[in-house]
């Protein structure tokens, strides 16, 4: 296992068309994250996941953004409708959830251009 | 929500300690604090977390006062490669991570 894995690395889009991240986690690990960052600020959460199940969206993630996480596994982010604000680095994290003590690996991210 | 605050930016000779500091005096009792790093364009890379003892790894030791109102990360020995964004971060309970604007530590030669 290499870690967390995000594709595409960079999208270009035009205002107004839909993107879809993917996030693979690293496989063990039951929880999976979103957050997103801009430039010169540091990652905001958007969303988490235990298993399948959505258990916290912030307020952050408009009616626009939907993710899903339909077994499990991988997790996609999708934005309709994009807008230029939505430009910004997508981050996915994944961790074990055992316990209190753990750590939270990031993938590289996804880099979204909104033009 | 627990917020932290760091030095914007901070620079060390390389070979020498890097100490980073970092208030969260409104942490409450079971949160953990944790520090990330993020070299420019790149996913932020773990580097060790802890909730009330100090903590040290491979690549660093972290210093929580006994208050935990604040703490220090220390890497031992830096080198160029250590120059990026240094963030510390508080867990809230519901295991989501609350970033401030991180401290830009640059390593001279």
């Amino acid at each position: 296992d290499t870690g967390v894995s995000q594709n595409p690395r960079h999208k270009i889009t035009k205002r107004g068309q839909n993107v879809t991240f993917r996030c693979d986690p690293i496989s063990e690990h039951n929880r999976l994250y979103w957050y997103r960052q801009t430039l010169g600020q540091g990652p905001e959460f958007l969303t988490y996941f235990q298993n399948e199940a959505q258990l916290e969206k912030s307020r952050l993630l408009s009616d626009r953004f939907s993710a899903e996480r339909p077994k499990g596994s991988f997790s996609t982010l999708e934005i309709q409708r994009t807008e230029q604000g939505d430009s910004a680095m997508y981050l996915c994290a994944s961790s074990s959830g055992q316990g209190a003590d753990y750590g939270y690996t990031f993938g590289s991210g996804t880099r979204l251009t909104v033009v | 929500d627990a917020k932290t605050t760091q030095p914007t930016s901070m620079d060390c000779a390389e070979g020498r300690a890097a100490n980073l500091p970092c208030n969260h005096s409104t942490i409450s009792g079971n949160e953990y604090v944790y520090w990330y790093r993020q070299i420019h364009s790149q996913g932020p890379q773990y580097i060790i977390h802890g909730l009330k003892n100090n903590e040290t790894n491979e690549m660093a030791s972290l210093i929580i006062t006994e208050d935990r109102k604040s703490s220090t990360l220390i890497l031992p020995h830096a080198t160029l490669r250590d120059t990026a964004v240094y963030y510390c971060i508080v867990r809230r309970s519901n295991y989501q991570l609350i970033w401030g604007a991180g401290t830009k530590l640059i390593i001279k030669p």
